[in-house]
């Protein structure tokens, strides 16, 4: 099993639809939560971090996190065409070396 | 958020030749650089962690004569692949992190693509 898993989809949404992006994991001691978006062919972008359980919210966008489950989400509300790219979620615990392991990522596809 | 350059953005190369690619944090100090290689609808493999002034330490099954890291200053990482070979066509993505308390910042990527 890897430590963090994420349907590679493609998820294909019509243009306003609310998006719910996730991810799981294994292991416990994750503390900080990441989603990244990567247009294709460029590198990835950090769109939210979170510490612990909880929502954040940043404009159309909502992460959420529940250690209890070991599941975090990404929410993307009034999806826009420009908005479609691939998703990574990504965590790190809060010692040791603080390298994230990233998830292989969610295709989205907008469409108009 | 911060600024990763990385260049060239795009490179073709003739099998048995050797591709430097560089990696900038243009507006701070990058204590540590990560390096990143990433197939087609996979996730992103880490390669190594470099720190300025120190010798980068690579990632399992990593070959560390073949992919040579640099990271001379605060400002700069390269990454050498020495005697490239068609299945070193990837693309490869740095990072790049102020502190061990913040999270790294992306550079665009290197599509490699050895002939």
């Amino acid at each position: 099993q890897k430590e963090v898993e994420q349907d590679p989809g493609p998820l294909s949404v019509p243009e306003g639809a609310i998006v719910s992006l996730n991810c799981t994991y294994s292991n416990s001691a994750f503390q900080y939560f990441m989603w990244y978006r990567q247009y294709s062919r460029k590198g990835p972008e950090l769109l939210m971090y979170t510490y612990s359980s909880g929502n954040k919210e940043d404009g159309r966008f909502t992460a959420q996190v529940d250690k209890s489950s070991k599941y975090i989400s990404l929410f993307i509300r009034d999806s826009q065409p420009s908005d479609s790219a691939t998703y990574l979620c990504a965590m790190r615990p809060s010692g040791g070396s603080y390298i994230p392991t990233f998830g292989r990522g969610t295709s989205l596809i907008v469409h108009p | 958020g911060a600024v990763v350059s990385q260049h060239p953005s795009r490179v073709i190369c003739k099998s048995g030749t050797s591709v430097k690619i560089e990696c900038r944090s243009l507006d701070f100090q990058a204590t540590t650089m990560f390096w990143y290689r990433q197939f087609p609808k996979q996730s992103l493999m880490l390669m190594a962690t470099s720190n300025e002034g120190s010798k980068a330490t690579y990632e399992q099954g990593v070959e560390k004569d073949k992919f040579l890291i640099n990271h001379a200053s605060l400002t700069l990482s390269t990454l050498t692949v020495t005697s490239a070979h068609p299945e070193d066509s990837s693309f490869y993505i740095c990072s790049a992190r102020r502190d061990s308390n913040t999270e790294a910042f992306f550079g665009q990527g290197t599509r490699l693509t050895v002939v």
